[in-house]
């Protein structure tokens, strides 16, 4: 079946305007995370949705960051406000509730100029 | 503070030879431990993991060796392709992996020579 699938695969805004990401993750996979990674860095949590219950968001830099997710299918991260510092590959990832291993998308590179 | 940490930026290694990657952490309350692989412009993939309630496991020519006293473990692979030149992530995360996020190391960049 399909992997988990992310648009845009490049996006180039300017500083100050606002980005959306899309995250379409495996069919029946309950959680969903998104990642960042800088250049020369590991991947930095973000956030994570299991199922229905309140999403763990304690990896969210700043309140510019903001995610969504409708149901157990879609997801988009939005950033307001870009900034410099925001330029980064974004990755989503999708599991199981059975703890089986994250499935990557091949990210979102963010280039803010 | 990095709780998970690869301090070998890079590796490099002949064909055929044995490619050991190295990872500590220092949250003890890890449980399950995972290695990604990563190709240029491509999302990490999943290799393999261990329980921490075990100390080795083997997958081919992957075989990840966990020693808990010392907060370590390591990837070996041999013998070692050309193929498998990528970066290599340690992640660790608590309650076996069934919820919760992955904390991730940041990487070390395998070259395997022909």
């Amino acid at each position: 079946g399909a992997g988990v699938s992310q648009s845009p695969s490049n996006k180039v805004t300017e500083k100050g305007k606002d980005v959306e990401l899309r995250c379409d993750p495996i069919s029946g996979h309950t959680a969903l995370y998104w990642y960042r990674q800088r250049l020369g860095q590991g991947l930095e949590f973000l956030i994570y949705f299991q199922g229905n219950s309140a999403p763990d968001k304690s990896g969210l830099p700043s309140d510019r960051f903001s995610a969504e997710r409708t149901g157990e299918s879609v997801s988009t991260l939005t950033i307001q406000r870009t900034q410099q510092e925001d330029s980064a590959v974004y990755l989503c990832a999708s599991s199981s509730d059975r703890g089986d291993p994250l499935h990557f998308g091949n990210g979102t590179r963010l280039t803010v100029t | 503070d990095q709780q998970v940490k690869q301090n070998s930026p890079s590796l490099s290694v002949q064909e055929g030879r044995i490619s050991i990657l190295n990872c500590d952490y220092t949250n003890s309350m890890f449980d399950y431990f995972l290695w990604y692989k990563k190709y240029p412009a491509e999302g990490p993939t999943f290799l393999i993991s261990i329980s921490s309630i075990k100390d080795k496991n083997e997958d081919g020519r992957f075989t990840v060796f966990l020693n808990k006293s010392a907060k370590h473990l390591s990837l070996h692979i041999v013998p070692s392709q050309p193929g498998d030149s990528a970066v290599y992530f340690c992640a660790a995360s608590f309650y076996g992996g069934s919820q919760g996020n992955l904390i991730f190391g940041k990487g070390t960049k395998l070259s395997v020579k022909p």
